[in-house]
């Protein structure tokens, strides 16, 4: 069936360097890819998301561009924020209308100021 | 906006005692969703809603009854509540399922069994 691996954290930056965030999946057909943000102590929102290959997804200064040759669709940041701690799942969901929203274990971001 | 509203926040039950969580959208989404989080796991998915009176079992249903007579609400009912249900409880909507609709999601629910 359909899944989502993404990179084991913690992940420790210091503020203002470059961030990477893995991710890969398996699926048939063509699905959606969606990164969710959540920080402490509330629900998972969307960040970004790109629904056909070689799509980028941009916000709040992060990207991701839909890789079908690599089924990859990693998360990035030139700089990053002490704001930006949270913790980042990766997610799909297939291209059938019955579909449900499959979603990475999250990898954890901590800033250092 | 209000969004996808739960309540409670935070919620201690001992074991055999039964509870509700609720949840309610305000976008007039047919889809919901209750989903669980075990700590440094990711999310697994419990029961959902393709509109009102229609409910179907997700991933981890054991445990655990839904029902969903209004577009708006969808309850999660613990019957007898066991140390494994120990999470923090999520619920969300979306307007579709698949392709490329996002889930909207709560702030959630902290739920200890002792």
């Amino acid at each position: 069936g359909d899944s989502v691996t993404q990179m084991e954290g913690p992940v420790t930056l210091s503020e203002e360097a470059f961030l990477t965030i893995n991710c890969t999946y398996t699926a048939t057909g063509y699905p959606s890819l969606f990164w969710y943000v959540q920080y402490p102590g509330e629900g998972l929102q969307l960040l970004l998301k790109a629904t056909k290959a070689d799509d980028k997804g941009s916000n709040k200064g992060f990207e991701a561009t839909y890789r079908k040759e690599t089924t990859s669709f990693h998360l990035e940041k030139g700089s990053v924020q002490v704001s930006d701690s949270a913790v980042y799942f990766c997610a799909l969901s297939g291209d059938s209308s019955a579909s449900k929203i499959i979603f990475g274990s999250g990898t954890r971001l901590s800033i250092r100021p | 906006n209000a969004g996808v509203t739960q309540t409670p926040k935070f919620r201690i039950l001992k074991i055999g005692q039964s509870m509700t969580l609720q949840c309610a959208q305000d976008m007039n989404h047919n889809y919901m969703y209750w989903y669980r989080q075990d700590p440094g796991m990711g999310l697994k998915l419990i029961y959902y809603s393709v509109g009102a009176g229609i409910t179907d079992k997700g991933e981890v249903p054991n445990g655990y009854n839904v029902s969903r007579s209004t577009t708006e609400d969808f309850p999660l009912r613990l019957e007898l509540a066991a140390p494994s249900q120990t999470s923090v409880y999520f619920c969300a909507s979306s307007e579709g399922q698949g392709g490329n609709q996002p889930q909207h999601f709560g702030d959630g629910t902290r739920l200890s069994i002792l």
